[in-house]
């Protein structure tokens, strides 16, 4: 079975800086996706970057970015340039064969 | 927007009821999954469909039963309701089967058992 670690219940950062959200996941599979959600308080999932475990190069997308470290499973969420609208609780998730497992999440909030 | 409709939005049962919870998939996807959601927690694994059979299924009683139509669209039924059913009950589909970096989630039903 899987196993995904989020270890900070809550983060707060200023607008215009950067934030690094942690994650840790165990488990036996060699071929899996990782992924970064946000849930605004709208409730709905949505994807904000994801991880091919076969690949080494660490996924980008805008102010979105990813350290990807597979042999210490681990794959942190770098937030550059904070914008207010990035305000939401963040899961980390373990994908395979359509099925994903979930971190507890990480709440963070933007502040001016 | 990803095309998943969930219905209803907000429910309130009481203890001992049943109910079914409802997921259209988006235009195309022939694979659904359904996750719970309590509150301050992430999403945890019912079970997922693949063109209207069971394939996986997560650390669930068997009270909690769902349905594949053929047009893709899918049920999530509880039976004999129990107060720590209340949760957030999120559906999401993908384009096929073991396409985990395709899942696309509706907004959620939010279940209260009183």
């Amino acid at each position: 079975a899987q196993t995904v670690t989020q270890s900070q219940p809550e983060m707060s950062v200023q607008e215009a800086e950067t934030v690094t959200l942690s994650c840790t996941y165990d488990t036996s599979e060699s071929n899996y996706y990782l992924f970064w959600y946000k849930q605004p308080p709208s409730r709905q999932m949505i994807l904000v970057i994801r991880q091919e475990a076969y690949k080494q190069q660490n996924a980008t997308e805008n102010r979105f970015s990813v350290n990807f470290q597979k042999a210490a499973k681990s794959f942190s969420l770098k937030i550059s340039d904070s914008q207010l609208g990035d305000t939401a609780m963040y899961f980390c998730a373990f994908g395979t064969a359509s099925k994903l497992t979930f971190g507890t999440g990480t709440r963070l909030q933007v502040t001016l | 927007e990803t095309g998943v409709t969930q219905s209803p939005t907000h429910l309130i049962k009481t203890r001992g009821q049943q109910v079914t919870l409802r997921c259209s998939s988006q235009s195309g996807h022939n694979t659904v999954s359904w996750y719970q959601q309590a509150l301050g927690q992430g999403p945890q694994f019912i079970f997922q469909y693949y063109r209207e059979e069971e394939n996986g299924r997560g650390n669930f009683p068997p009270r909690f039963s769902g349905l594949q139509f053929p047009n893709y669209s899918s049920e999530l039924n509880v039976n004999a309701l129990e107060l720590d059913d209340s949760a957030l009950y999120l559906c999401a589909s993908s384009l096929s089967l073991g396409d985990a970096a395709e899942a696309f989630f509706g907004q959620g039903t939010r279940l209260t058992v009183v």
